[in-house]
């Protein structure tokens, strides 16, 4: 049964430019959820998507959008990208049901140029 | 908004030592908390939680936290740590807006 898979594992872009960054949920689980942990920092949500749909949403600004697909997989895309977006990215997924039984991913290391 | 502060960013200890990590969190209302553990190479994962009921969970690998609510803490707890306890943990908070709000963490790293 594989867990929560992320990708690609390693990103490097340049400022101004756009990402994708892909989530696949672990077998059974219908919420994925997105974090930013900077260096030396913990995780910070970046939002929630079930449903397809967006249901919470940290405070970020709107260059960080999502989408989830109808088989539970998601991806998070980050706009004009800034030097100080370089962090690590988190996707966890869950139940709705059981919203406080995350699993993480291994990560996407983002690094902006 | 709800917040958690983490008082250590390094501990080092020598095996047999005895473990506790502080975590506060700013936040009016009910709480869940939870300490999580990323050792490395690995994702994070969970090592306990806490919703309501006994102040004093237990997790695994020995772990346990203490919630004191007049403190605003959730102290992790650990009578013996093993040089395998080498990791980085993690304190979180969910309060009413659902949203999982972590601290800054603190790296442990055991000797043996």
């Amino acid at each position: 049964d594989a867990g929560v898979t992320q990708s690609p594992t390693h990103l490097i872009k340049t400022r101004g430019q756009q990402v994708t960054l892909r989530c696949s949920p672990k077998s059974g689980h219908d919420t994925v959820s997105w974090y930013q942990q900077a260096l030396g920092q913990g995780p910070q949500f970046i939002f929630q998507y079930y449903e397809e749909e967006e249901r919470q949403r940290g405070n970020f600004p709107d260059r960080f959008s999502g989408h989830q697909f109808p088989n539970y997989s998601s991806e998070l895309n980050v706009n004009a990208l800034l030097l100080g977006d370089s962090a690590l990215y988190l996707c966890a997924s869950s139940l709705i049901v059981r919203e406080e039984k995350l699993f993480f991913g291994s990560g996407t290391q983002l690094s902006v140029l | 908004a709800q917040s958690v502060s983490q008082h250590n960013h390094h501990v080092i200890l020598s095996e047999a030592a005895s473990l506790e990590l502080g975590c506060n969190y700013s936040y009016g209302g009910t709480v869940n908390l939870f300490w999580y553990v990323q050792y490395p190479g690995q994702h994070l994962q969970l090592l306990l939680k806490y919703f309501s009921g006994d102040p004093l969970v237990k997790g695994i690998k020995g772990f346990e936290a203490e919630f004191i609510k007049s403190k605003f803490s959730f102290n992790l707890r650990k009578p013996s740590v093993q040089w395998s306890d080498t990791a980085e943990y993690f304190c979180a908070v969910r309060g009413s807006a659902r949203q999982l709000t972590f601290g800054s963490g603190t790296q442990l790293t055991v000797l043996p």
